[in-house]
């Protein structure tokens, strides 16, 4: 079974601009997570989603946005990029949704360097 | 709401020799936690994981944790290490209201020859 895939594997931007990055999860899973991590602040939560529904939100600004397809399949925007906006961005899925325990399977990153 | 503390932000240790790295954590409900390992330009790697039963959980390449409820506190150990254990480790806890997931700093483990 294949594992979680992201696409690209690493990005160059330049202040302002916008990017759109992609995640395909474990076929049969239906949640998707992202988070990003950076040297300074770690891996921090940015949302899940379930079902094409945003279930659980972490604390970024509304530049970040993300949706999730009917197959499954997620994709994350940041508009506006900023400097700080450079950081290895994870995606995760798991099987089931929220209200229950489900182990979370990472795909290999993004790379986002804003310049 | 749930936070994780790595106390170590880098362990060096000599091949062959243990090695234990710590994880605290904080919560005011039940909580799953989990021990993942990240090798260069790659995700995260679970390693093993606490959900109920037993407190003293292994894993995968050799390496247990044991969950303390009175100290809160879930640390990874290994009785003799490998070159090839050298990698950033993430200690993270969940609660029981969905999949987001607290990390900690992590843990820079570098074995040496």
């Amino acid at each position: 079974k294949a594992g979680v895939t992201q696409t690209p594997r690493y990005l160059i931007k330049t202040r302002g601009q916008q990017v759109t990055l992609s995640c395909s999860p474990i076929s049969g899973h239906r949640s998707v997570s992202w988070y990003q991590q950076t040297p300074g602040q770690g891996l921090q939560f940015l949302f899940e989603y379930f079902s094409e529904t945003q279930r659980n939100k972490g604390n970024f600004p509304g530049r970040f946005s993300g949706r999730q397809f009917s197959n499954s399949r997620s994709e994350m925007n940041v508009s506006t990029l900023e400097l700080g906006d450079s950081a290895l961005y994870l995606c995760a899925s798991s099987l089931r949704g929220p209200n229950s325990y489900n182990e979370q399977f990472f795909g290999p990153g993004t790379r986002l360097t804003v310049l | 709401a749930q936070s994780v503390t790595q106390l170590d932000s880098q362990v060096p240790v000599f091949e062959e020799a243990p090695v234990e790295l710590r994880c605290n954590y904080s919560s005011s409900v039940s909580v799953y936690l989990f021990w993942y390992v990240q090798y260069p330009n790659q995700g995260l790697q679970l390693l093993l994981k606490y959900l109920s039963g037993s407190t003293l959980v292994k894993g995968i390449n050799g390496f247990e944790a044991e969950f303390n409820k009175s100290q809160t506190s879930f640390h990874l150990r290994k009785p003799s290490v490998h070159i090839s254990d050298t990698a950033e480790y993430f200690c993270a806890v969940s609660g029981d209201t969905g999949n987001q997931f607290y990390f900690g700093t992590g843990t820079s483990l570098t074995v040496i020859p």
